[in-house]
C-alpha cells in the first residue's frame, strides 16, 4: 500500500527565509507526487506535481521540489518566504492506474511566518 | 478554468436526519470524481471513487450504506450522509479529474463542513 510521511507537524519561518518541507512516500514503483497547499476557506491548490522525467520541478509561488528515489523523497523548497505563504501544506502520492485512482496524502505540514 | 464547486459550504443537522453534499466541476466534464474526508488538523483521506453513470467504488472501511453516492451526469457528484452521528461532523472534500487533464491531477472544491448535532 501506497503512504506519505510528512515528519514535520509545524514549522516556522521567518519572512524572507529559505523554506523546505519535507515528504517521503513508499509505493512499489515510480508514483505520481504532488504538493499542495490549503489555505484556511480555500480548496486545495496544487503547487506543483512530479510524473517523470527531470527530477527538480518548478511550481506555482515561486515554489519547487525535487524528486530523489534513492531516498523516496520530494521535499517541496521555496528561496524566499512571504507572509501570505502561511499555509497547510500537503504532500500526495498518486498511483498509475490510469489517473483513475484517488490520492494518498501525508499529514500535513502548518508553515507558520515569522514577521 | 477547471473549477470545482461543493454546495453546502457548512452544514449542520440533527443526529438520525440524513445531509446531501453536491460536488460539481463548473468547466469541464468529470468523468471521475473522489471523495474525501478530513479530520481537524488531519490529513485527508480517500473515502470513494465515482465513475459516472456507475457504482462508486469505495476504500476499505468506509460504509457504502452510510455515504451514498451518485454520480449521475458528468458534472455532479453527490455525497449523502445516512442517519448522520455526531463522528460523522467532519469536512468533506471533493476532487474531479478529466481526460484532458495532465495525469493523475485533480481540481479540489471547497470543501463542505458537517456537523451533526
Amino acid at each position: 500500500a501506497q503512504s506519505v510521511t510528512q515528519p514535520d507537524i509545524h514549522i516556522t519561518v521567518s519572512e524572507g527565509a529559505s523554506l523546505e518541507l519535507r515528504c517521503n512516500y513508499s509505493y512499489g514503483a515510480t508514483p505520481y507526487l504532488f504538493w499542495y497547499v490549503q489555505s484556511p476557506g480555500q480548496g486545495l491548490q496544487l503547487l506543483l506535481k512530479y510524473f517523470s522525467g527531470d527530477t527538480l520541478v518548478q511550481g506555482i509561488k515561486g515554489f519547487e521540489a525535487e524528486f530523489k528515489r534513492s531516498q523516496s523523497s520530494f521535499n517541496l523548497r521555496k528561496p524566499s518566504v512571504h507572509w501570505s505563504d502561511a499555509a497547510e501544506y500537503f504532500c500526495a502520492v498518486g498511483g498509475r492506474g490510469g489517473g483513475a485512482d484517488g490520492l494518498t496524502f501525508g499529514k500535513g505540514t502548518h508553515l507558520i511566518i515569522q514577521p | 478554468g477547471a473549477v470545482v464547486s461543493q454546495h453546502p459550504s457548512r452544514v449542520i443537522c440533527k443526529s438520525g436526519t440524513s445531509v446531501k453534499i453536491e460536488c460539481r466541476s463548473l468547466d469541464f466534464q468529470a468523468t471521475t470524481m473522489f471523495w474525501y474526508r478530513q479530520f481537524p488538523k488531519q490529513s485527508l483521506m480517500l473515502m470513494a471513487t465515482s465513475n459516472e453513470g456507475s457504482k462508486a467504488t469505495y476504500e476499505q472501511g468506509v460504509e457504502k450504506d452510510k455515504f451514498l453516492i451518485n454520480h449521475a451526469s458528468l458534472t455532479l457528484s453527490t455525497l449523502t450522509v445516512t442517519s448522520a452521528h455526531p463522528e460523522d461532523s467532519s469536512f468533506y472534500i471533493c476532487s474531479a479529474r478529466t481526460p484532458l487533464a495532465g495525469m493523475g491531477e485533480q481540481y479540489f472544491g471547497p470543501g463542505t463542513r458537517l456537523t451533526v448535532t
